[in-house]
């Protein structure tokens, strides 16, 4: 079945650790997404690839980095630069050519500071 | 730029009654407008989507919308809720012409449905 997995679903940190979170697509799409997630703030876009080796920042990227080495891939990397951590993340994909396509998302990590 | 704007962030309703979730859209160009509803630590799920095909867009379990361009809205009704209707839904806008197929979404509704 294609789709979108994020591991892991539950992911603790302890204050000063920097810990990666895994997205993963076998969709073929060419454009990949990380959102956060916090209650009453809807959907803030980190950072979003429409290529491979290539990635932009959004609204929120300030603590956060990502690589794009492989098109099926796109891991997200919480430094301790990031002062509010705690947060449900999102991961999501979508064909990058016109702004008709919709974007799959994943299941979601939920990421706690200890 | 594009947004999203979704009035009431808490929605009730009764089981079989009417339900609608307002959006509204700011948009500078021709907009591309989708709703996705949210289960409790899931991801989201896309219901529909209006790509200037028609105004009136039908999506998944019994949900449609309608795309009203000189109220810039996009609300999305469906005639009987079910309690299994019970969920966040959010209103979403692609940013197109920009970035590609940035998003920019909604605070999100959250919908009971009272037994």
């Amino acid at each position: 079945d294609g789709g979108i997995t994020q591991s892991p679903k539950y992911l603790f940190r302890k204050e000063g650790q920097n810990v990666t979170l895994s997205c993963e697509q076998n969709l073929n799409h060419d454009a990949m997404y990380w959102y956060r997630q916090d209650p009453g703030q809807g959907l803030r876009l980190i950072y979003y690839s429409q290529i491979v080796n290539d990635f932009q920042k959004g609204d929120i990227a300030e603590g956060y980095s990502v690589s794009r080495e492989k098109k099926e891939s796109f891991p997200l990397t919480v430094t301790s630069a990031q002062k509010n951590p705690t947060a449900f993340y999102l991961c999501a994909s979508s064909m990058e050519r016109g702004g008709y396509n919709e974007q799959f998302f994943g299941p979601g990590t939920r990421l706690t500071v200890l | 730029a594009q947004s999203v704007t979704q009035l009431g962030s808490h929605v009730s309703v009764s089981e079989g009654a009417l339900v609608l979730l307002r959006c509204n859209y700011s948009s500078s160009v021709p907009p591309y407008l989708f709703w996705y509803v949210q289960y409790p630590n899931q991801g989201l799920q896309l219901l529909l989507k209006y790509t200037s095909a028609a105004t009136l867009v039908k999506g998944i379990n019994g949900f449609e919308a309608e795309f009203k361009k000189s109220e810039t809205s996009f609300h999305l009704t469906k005639p009987s809720a079910h309690m299994s209707d019970a969920a966040e839904y959010f209103c979403a806008v692609s940013d197109w012409q920009n970035t590609g197929n940035q998003f920019y979404f909604g605070t999100g509704t959250s919908l009971t449905v009272i037994p």
